[in-house]
């Protein structure tokens, strides 16, 4: 069965750089979730989507957008990147906002800032 | 916001034992979603098993298996014949079923598991 497909596996960048990533949810899935998890830490929720329009909003840093296109994939945008958002960026989709199925994740992007 | 707590971070078992592992929350909700994902060293988050909070009956899934105590607000997973391949950090996450915030997990920190062989 198809999963949630996240680009790219692996991004190196320098502090003050930007950086995209993208998630393309499993087909006929309508949301999208994106998640933060640290070193040794636990995923925190930065924003969702559903149908195109944002949903929910987490801890997500203003330095961070993020959009879901028309096919349903989704980009998160990240700029004047810090040390400190070296993270693994999980991207999950389900069938509905309001329906019970659960959050399928993808594989997730490693994000390392020099 | 609602907390979600794994007192045990690290967790042993030999191969064909049980385990529990433990979970509570703290919500002002009655409609919840539960879930436990497990996350090996490859680093993806793989879903093990979901319980509705309006379902009184325990959710099973093969060899896993919950107990869940709403009114104690504890959610624990309980592994059966334990395997080398259940060796893995494992998360209790929340999810609300209304309101603002729903559809976004809160997670606990997690309870590293190890099977011994």
């Amino acid at each position: 069965a198809a999963g949630v497909i996240q680009s790219p596996r692996h991004l190196i960048k320098e502090k003050r750089e930007t950086a995209t990533l993208k998630c393309y949810p499993i087909p006929r899935h309508d949301t999208v979730y994106w998640y933060q998890q640290g070193p040794g830490q636990d995923p925190q929720f930065l924003i969702s989507f559903y149908e195109k329009m944002q949903s929910d909003k987490g801890s997500i840093p203003d330095r961070f957008s993020a959009q879901q296109f028309s096919d349903y994939h989704s980009e998160l945008n990240m700029s004047s990147l810090e040390l400190g958002d070296s993270a693994l960026y999980f991207c999950a989709s389900s069938l509905s906002e309001g329906n019970n199925q659960p959050q399928h994740f993808g594989d997730g992007t490693r994000l390392s800032i020099l | 916001a609602q907390t979600v707590t794994q007192s045990q971070p690290e967790m042993s078992v030999q191969e064909a034992e049980t385990v529990t592992l433990s979970c509570t929350y703290d919500t002002s909700e009655s409609d919840y979603y539960l879930f436990w994902y497990k996350q090996p060293p490859s680093r993806q988050m793989i879903l093990v098993i979901r319980q509705e909070a309006y379902k009184q009956q325990n959710a099973t899934e093969n060899r896993f298996s919950v107990n869940f105590q709403k009114a104690a607000k504890s959610f624990s997973l309980k592994i059966s014949d334990s395997q080398l391949g259940d060796a893995a950090m494992y998360f209790c996450a929340y999810r609300s079923d209304r309101g603002s915030t729903l559809g976004r997990l809160y997670f606990g920190r997690g309870t590293q598991l190890t099977v011994w062989p």
